[in-house]
């Protein structure tokens, strides 16, 4: 059936590289992906929309230089943290349509 | 702008008892409703949805009304289990296809037996 998958589910970093993380829609097409990220013990904020073959639109005060969004296909969306500091570190969840990815755990040393 | 209250949690309770977790909304337009469930290390699960007011959304015992008189969307379950110990969230969307969601805080819930 229709999965959203999340890869990796978790990464460690060094303060100041940057990571990607993908989304990949199972068995059906995405035109649109969603990218939330949740701190502890908090709700999910919305980020970013990520948008197949154009721009990803992003949230008000969500810095697109620093998290950008890449939607190469229909079935894949990448986040890509970049330059990331320990602040940086968080529980980052991508969606489409009403399903959610497992989400994708990020450390930041 | 449009969001989602639920009460604070955590909620605590003893196996068999009754659960209700209220939400309430506030939407510009006429939204659909979502309740959400993740577990313990685990992604975001879709329990139940209703799309129109008085529609009934009902999942695993779990159940919800779109009240619109009351802008509410409250889950409820009447005999809950350990394994339903998660933290719930409520959600609406406005736009078709249930894509964009706006969440609430999220509700835990811890069942002892």
């Amino acid at each position: 059936g229709a999965v959203v998958s999340q890869h990796p589910s978790w990464v460690i970093c060094k303060s100041g590289t940057s990571v990607k993380i993908e989304c990949r829609s199972l068995d059906f097409q995405a035109t649109t992906m969603f990218w939330y990220r949740q701190f502890p013990k908090q709700s999910l904020m919305l980020m970013a929309t990520s948008n197949e073959g154009s721009k990803a639109t992003y949230e008000q005060g969500v810095e697109k230089d620093k998290f950008l969004i890449n939607h190469a296909s229909l079935t894949l969306s990448t986040l890509t943290v970049t330059s990331a500091h320990p602040e940086d570190s968080s529980f980052y969840i991508c969606s489409a349509g009403t399903l959610f990815g497992p989400g994708t755990r990020l450390t930041v040393l | 702008g449009d969001s989602v209250t639920q009460m604070e949690g955590p909620v605590t309770l003893s196996e068999e008892a009754f659960l209700t977790i209220n939400c309430t909304y506030t939407a510009t337009g006429y939204p659909s409703l979502f309740w959400y469930v993740q577990y313990p290390g685990e992604g975001l699960q879709l329990l139940l949805k209703a799309t129109k007011a008085d529609d009934k959304g009902s999942n695993k015992g779990f159940e919800a009304t779109y009240r619109k008189e009351t802008t509410s969307f409250h889950l409820e379950k009447g005999s809950v289990q350990v394994s339903d110990s998660a933290v719930y969230f409520c959600a609406l969307s406005l736009n078709t296809g249930f894509q964009k969601l706006v969440f609430g805080t999220g509700t835990r819930l811890l069942v002892s037996p």
